[in-house]
């Protein structure tokens, strides 16, 4: 069974812009959730998507935002990026009402 | 509110030596408690995991954690590490519904040769 798969893979961006990563869950799952990962603060909860519904959401400013596709792909975009958003931003998956997470091997975002 | 904290930021080992990374955790109801490893610029892999019963849980590449209630502790061991087991270990508190993990800091973990 293929793992999570997330697109694309590295991104270089300039402030002031935004920015669309992908994310491919496992088949059959139905849960996607986003992590940011930064050296100072570590790794952060967004959100989480499950039957296209955001059921879970982290301390971040709406700057950040998701969405699911009925075929659980899952999307996250942040828009007027900031130099503080440059982090590998990490998707994971899992089976409906199960309890285990898979991850991707994320998108590092560079914002210069 | 849950939290999780490893104590240690780095740990030096030698090849073939004994190996604990240390986790305590805050949460109100029972916890549902991972480890990940993380090697540099990939996502995490999940070791193991512990959501009931038998306190010691044997997970993938020879590592095992114990889940202790009264300390609040899920320290993670492996008896004998390899140089390929270098990496940034997670340990990790979950709800029932895993969409939202609280992950402590990290343990970086160099293996000497």
């Amino acid at each position: 069974k293929a793992g999570v798969t997330q697109t694309p893979r590295y991104l270089i961006k300039t402030r002031g812009q935004q920015v669309t990563l992908s994310c491919s869950p496992i088949s059959g799952h139905r849960s996607v959730s986003w992590y940011q990962q930064t050296p100072g603060q570590g790794l952060q909860f967004l959100f989480e998507y499950f039957s296209e519904t955001q059921r879970n959401k982290g301390n971040f400013p709406g700057r950040f935002s998701g969405r699911q596709f009925s075929n659980s792909r899952s999307e996250m975009n942040v828009s007027t990026l900031e130099l503080g958003d440059s982090a590998l931003y990490l998707c994971a998956s899992s089976l409906a009402g199960e309890d285990t997470q898979y991850f991707g091997p994320g998108t590092r975002l560079t914002v210069l | 509110a849950q939290s999780v904290t490893q104590p240690d930021i780095h740990i030096t080992v030698s090849e073939g030596a004994s190996l604990e990374l240390r986790c305590n955790y805050s949460y109100g109801a029972t916890p549902y408690l991972f480890w990940y490893v993380q090697s540099p610029g990939q996502g995490l892999q999940l070791l193991l995991k512990y959501f009931s019963g038998d306190t010691l849980v044997q997970g993938i590449k020879g590592f095992e954690a114990e889940f202790k209630r009264s300390q609040s502790s899920f320290n993670l061991r492996k008896p004998s590490v390899h140089w390929s087991d270098a990496a940034e270990y997670f340990c990790a508190v979950g709800a029932l519904h895993a969409g939202k993990s609280t992950f402590g800091d990290g343990t970086t973990l160099t293996v000497k040769p």
